[in-house]
């Protein structure tokens, strides 16, 4: 089977766009989480998805969204960016909700100038 | 907040030596887990251990869990060059904090092992 795939995998922006990042999870897995990664915070989630349905919430601000696809892939947004949000941007796929192993993306690095 | 913080921050080691990270939790879990990253790169899953379980292993890696001391320790044997990464232990907020679960990252351990 095909790993997760994340794009793009490198996105240099500027403060106050936004961007779109996307996830294509591993054919046959439903639940689709997301992780902000930086040097200061570590890994942190940011929500879950399953079934198309959001299925958990990390503390992230609005500006923080995503949604799910019938055919499981996933995208999240981010708008107005601010210089804090640079960061690795995981992406983890899993066949159940929840808890359990999680395959992981190569991730996108996002930098924001 | 990290549920799982691991320890030690960074390990450094000769090839052939056994590498042992250590793993301490809050609250109560369903099961924990170990995840390696390579700089940079995404994670990559190395062993499960659930609630009920005292020790697991997979290979070169022996997971022990003592839930009673709220702890985990993850022993990789005779350690190669390729085995430098960090490493994370991971937990589920488990069912009596209320909602659902979901994973909660340390902050890693990273380890070197010199050629």
């Amino acid at each position: 089977k095909a790993g997760v795939t994340q794009t793009p995998r490198y996105l240099i922006k500027t403060r106050g766009q936004q961007v779109t990042l996307s996830c294509s999870p591993i054919s046959g897995h439903r639940s689709v989480s997301w992780y902000q990664q930086t040097p200061g915070q570590g890994l942190q989630f940011l929500f879950e998805y399953f079934s198309e349905t959001q299925r958990n919430k990390g503390n992230f601000p609005g500006r923080f969204s995503g949604r799910q696809f019938s055919n499981s892939r996933s995208e999240m947004n981010v708008s107005t960016l601010e210089l804090g949000d640079s960061a690795l941007y995981l992406c983890a796929s899993s066949s159940l909700a929840g808890s359990y192993e999680q395959y992981f993306g190569p991730g996108t690095r996002l930098t924001v100038t | 907040s990290q549920q799982g913080e691991e320890d030690p921050q960074a390990l450094s080691i000769q090839e052939g030596e056994n590498a042992t990270m250590n793993c301490s939790y809050k609250t109560s879990i369903n099961n924990l887990q170990w995840y390696r990253q390579n700089s940079g790169r995404g994670l990559v899953h190395l062993i499960l251990i659930r609630s009920n379980e005292r020790e697991k292993h997979s290979g070169r890696l022996r997971v022990t869990l003592d839930t009673s001391k709220k702890s985990s320790s993850l022993l990789i044997t005779a350690s190669r060059a390729a085995d430098t990464a960090s490493y994370f232990c991971a937990t589920d907020t488990g069912r009596t904090q209320g909602g659902s679960e979901k994973l909660v990252f340390g902050k890693g351990t990273k380890l070197t092992v010199n050629p």
